[in-house]
């Protein structure tokens, strides 16, 4: 079983440009959540999405976005990038979203704005 | 008061020996409890999820829920060098906290032989 597929692995972006970052989900998990971990603020929470909808936000700048596609797979966009973007990226799968089974995590995108 | 705190690191025990990893949360709603391993330079793995009050063992791992205390904890019994890793606390809310876990700020352990 396939698990959690995140692209790319590592991106360097200058600052006032945007990025990508896609997520596919483990087969049959509904659920996406992404979050953003860096070595002051830990792992934070940015959005989930389920079917095609976004069911729950994070406190982050509307420059956060994302969207997911009828297959579940989901992507991510940062607009406008500064500095303290610099994190890894981690998108989670699970079938519901509601706590049941766990989250599994993909290996991540680790993005450095320079 | 931060909503998921994990108690101070770093935690270095011998090999062999049990290591204790504990966790309070401030939300006394909340329904899922997890504990995940990450290895430096790689994601979160999953250990062990609760969900009752008590003990949930899975080989070396036994996790303890006491939701009265609001307190949830790892233990890692016969700690290996392997073991060595940053254990993270994660709390889910309920409700419409779709695919939300809060994290703890993790404890970092080291298992030295």
């Amino acid at each position: 079983k396939a698990g959690v597929t995140q692209t790319p692995r590592y991106l360097i972006k200058t600052r006032g440009q945007q990025v990508t970052l896609s997520c596919s989900p483990i087969s049959g998990h509904r659920s996406v959540s992404w979050y953003q971990q860096t070595p002051g603020q830990g792992l934070q929470f940015l959005f989930e999405y389920f079917s095609e909808t976004q069911r729950n936000k994070g406190n982050f700048p509307g420059r956060f976005s994302g969207r997911q596609f009828s297959n579940s797979r989901s992507e991510m966009n940062v607009s406008t990038l500064e500095l303290g973007d610099s994190a890894l990226y981690l998108c989670a799968s699970s079938l519901e979203g509601t706590g049941g089974n766990g989250y599994t995590f993909g290996s991540g995108t680790r993005l450095t704005v320079v | 008061q931060k909503e998921v705190e994990q108690n101070s690191g770093p935690l270095s025990v011998p090999e062999g020996a049990i290591a204790s990893l504990n966790c309070t949360y401030s939300d006394r709603g909340s329904q899922s409890f997890f504990w995940y391993r990450q290895y430096s330079g790689k994601s979160p793995e999953l250990i062990m999820f609760i969900y009752s009050n008590g003990d949930k063992e899975d080989g070396r791992f036994t996790a303890q829920l006491n939701k009265a205390s609001q307190y949830v904890s790892l233990l890692i019994r016969d700690s290996q060098p392997s073991d060595s890793a940053t254990y993270l606390c994660a709390v889910y809310a309920g409700g419409t906290s779709y695919g939300k876990l809060t994290f703890g700020q993790g404890t970092i352990l080291t298992v030295h032989p």
